[in-house]
């Protein structure tokens, strides 16, 4: 149990464009999803909560302009990143967080966005 | 007061020994006390947790030490294998406040056939 996806694994797009990522609980209703970005050889970076139905809370100096996040339903959470630019080129990661006793939360695959 | 400090930053050891991997913490606020591993390319998976009630948890051969006056906790990996060969993260957060996590730096671990 406790699956989360994302989709897509990789993507590379051209400077300027707009790119979605996908993060869903698969076996589990998640009402709070993180958003994280992570650096070769560093740590994960905490970039915004999204809770269910309402507006993600950011990071500070995290631009929430450029990185929108949804988080329509209690299995689906997205992430767009918009107007890429090279220096947005990382590693998303999103988790899901279960409900109960210690709000445990479970990591997605990641996905690999690369700017060009 | 939020920081978690991961130490070592890389960890080399022989298959069959033990890894060791520390924490530290400032905040006496944190009650959960997770371990991820994470393999190059994928997301992290949660390996063991602990919460300040209990100064050891052991799930197989992975075993959290939680030392509560000296905010400290520590990974103990036993009988090593190659397949441990990985970055391990420690996390902190506060269970009553949404479970937002605090990271370590990450040790990465490289186990030797």
């Amino acid at each position: 149990g406790a699956v989360v996806s994302q989709h897509p694994s990789r993507v590379i797009c051209k400077s300027g464009t707009s790119v979605k990522i996908e993060c869903r609980s698969l076996d589990f209703q998640a009402t709070t999803m993180f958003w994280y970005r992570q650096f070769p050889k560093q740590s994960l970076m905490l970039m915004a909560t999204s809770n269910e139905g309402s507006k993600a809370t950011y990071e500070q100096g995290v631009e929430k302009d450029k990185f929108l996040i949804n988080h329509a339903s209690l299995t689906l959470s997205t992430l767009t990143v918009t107007s890429a630019h090279p220096e947005d080129s990382s590693f998303y990661i999103c988790s899901a967080q279960t409900s109960g006793p210690y709000n445990e939360q479970f990591f997605g695959p990641g996905t690999r966005l690369t700017v060009l | 007061q939020q920081q978690v400090k991961q130490s070592p930053q890389s960890l080399i050891v022989q298959k069959g020994g033990i890894s060791i991997i520390n924490c530290a913490y400032e905040n006496t606020a944190f009650d959960y006390f997770p371990w991820y591993q994470q393999f190059p390319g994928k997301g992290p998976a949660l390996l063991i947790a602990i919460r300040p009630d209990v100064s050891e948890k052991k799930e197989g051969r992975f075993t959290i030490s939680f030392n509560k006056s000296a905010k400290q906790f520590s990974l103990h990996i036993m009988d090593s294998q190659p397949g441990d060969s990985a970055t391990y993260f420690c996390a902190a957060a506060f269970y009553n406040q949404g479970g937002k996590l605090i990271f370590g730096q990450g040790t990465e671990l490289s186990v030797k056939p």
